[in-house]
């Protein structure tokens, strides 16, 4: 079906406010990860998800970011008490199988997060 | 902090020419992958190539992969100006739990002139 969708495609916040990132993944893919990437670099890992389970978080910045993937598809990324050095482009990924590393991921366009 | 680094970080050449972009990654890998971005879009996968694996081609591509020296090429041959993107090589390592997350490099950034 369709690609990985992600919404709001720009997003532009006052320093302090929480903002929240949606990500549709690829219908009956498993695996869904979230990345970020300043720009004029390349993507860094931030979580990921196996279905509705968070497997690692190794990647989040601080405890203001908070990711959730509740029913195993559509998942939100969360930044409370936003900082300047939020501001990036945050991407979405899926990929169809679960432990198996040897397949691509698919990505989204990516959320451009703004902090004033 | 990134895995490795890609070289040339920047690559201006005519439509029709070859382009060779190169990564280096530091530790052990399942597998590495190119990824093509254009200007303000997401990353489209190219192509993956095994830790047991040496060359791969798909289509005008040409991966290489060499473990003892932990790099990897892509080659694109009979450039076109819709090729013109910035080029990530990103690795896998087949750890438990982590689903095959990616470290990328900084990328190449390709420009293809008419």
């Amino acid at each position: 079906g369709a690609g990985v969708s992600q919404s709001p495609r720009y997003k532009v916040a006052k320093r302090g406010q929480d903002v929240a990132l949606r990500c549709d993944p690829i219908s009956g893919h498993v695996s869904l990860f979230w990345y970020q990437q300043a720009l004029g670099q390349g993507p860094e890992f931030l979580t990921y998800f196996q279905n509705e389970a968070q497997l690692d978080k190794s990647g989040l910045p601080s405890d203001r970011f908070f990711a959730e993937r509740p029913e195993g598809s559509v998942s939100t990324l969360k930044i409370q008490r936003t900082q300047q050095e939020d501001s990036a482009v945050y991407l979405c990924a899926s990929s169809l199988r679960t432990a198996h590393s040897n397949q691509p991921q698919h990505f989204g366009d990516g959320t451009r997060l703004s902090i004033l | 902090s990134q895995q490795g680094e890609e070289d040339p970080q920047a690559l201006s050449i005519q439509e029709g020419e070859n382009a060779t972009m190169n990564c280096s990654y530091k530790t052990s890998i399942n597998n590495l992958q190119w990824y093509r971005q254009n200007s303000g879009r997401g990353l489209v996968h190219l192509i993956l190539i095994r830790s047991n694996e040496r060359e791969k081609h798909s289509g005008r591509l040409r991966v290489t992969l060499d473990t003892s020296k932990k790099s990897s090429s892509l080659l694109i041959t009979a450039s076109r100006a819709a090729d013109t993107a910035s080029y990530f090589c990103a690795t896998a390592r087949d750890v438990y739990n982590q689903g095959g997350k990616l470290i990328f490099g900084q990328g190449t950034e390709l420009s293809v002139k008419p």
